[in-house]
């Protein structure tokens, strides 16, 4: 069965560091999400791209946010400075259309 | 503005006892709506789906839903719990026309099985 793959699984970045979560999306999906969760909380809403450009944008992804597909197959989001509440669990979807996401198994950020 | 509630952040069920979470919705546009489980350290896996269609959804590892428009409710069920079942359960609402089938979560319900 397809999957959405995200790399790296865990990640631990310095205060103020720049960092990269790298989604690899199912092939003919149209659609690509971020969502974060911080521990011991629900799945909040990043994210969504569809055709090149952001589609809708949560409060929580302000400037320091960013997302970016470089190639036919990778889906990126930035974190320009990163702060200690930014640690969580980012993860990746992508959809064809509206019946049901595939998600990927997430990357665990730690802001130190 | 879509929201999800699920009542009871924590259930506890005897193995071979019935499984019900409880969750409900406010849409203001007919919603899709799906169960996604979470184990320990791990991702989101789709439990089952609503999307107009049948509104009693059967789902993988014996689960299943029922859509009541008129409680706005979409509790899941399972009749018989096993100890593999022990997960964090995550009920989630997408309007069919926003254009972008974001999810909005419900808080989550973090489900124990008892020997």
């Amino acid at each position: 069965e397809p999957e959405v793959t995200q790399t790296p699984s865990h990640q631990v970045t310095q205060m103020g560091q720049e960092v990269i979560l790298r989604c690899v999306p199912i092939s003919n999906h149209l659609y690509f999400y971020w969502y974060r969760q911080i521990l011991g909380q629900k799945v909040e809403f990043l994210v969504s791209f569809y055709n090149n450009e952001i589609s809708e944008k949560s409060e929580i992804f302000d400037d320091q946010f960013s997302v970016e597909r470089p190639d036919g197959s990778n889906f990126t989001l930035k974190i320009r400075s990163t702060k200690l509440e930014d640690s969580a669990m980012y993860f990746c979807a992508s959809s064809e259309v509206a019946d049901g996401y595939t998600f990927g198994s997430g990357t665990r950020l730690t802001v130190v | 503005a879509q929201s999800v509630t699920q009542l009871g952040s924590h259930v506890s069920v005897s193995e071979g006892a019935l499984v019900l979470l409880r969750c409900n919705y406010s849409s203001s546009v007919p919603p899709y709506l799906f169960w996604y489980v979470q184990y320990p350290n791990q991702g989101l896996q789709l439990l089952l789906k609503y999307t107009s269609a049948a509104t009693l959804v059967k789902g993988i590892n014996g689960f299943e839903a029922e859509f009541k428009k008129s409680e706005t409710s979409f509790h899941l069920t399972k009749p018989s719990a096993h100890m593999s079942d022990a997960a964090e359960y995550f009920c989630a609402v997408s309007p069919t026309t926003s254009g972008t089938y974001k999810y909005i979560f419900g808080t989550g319900t973090r489900l124990k099985v008892l020997a």
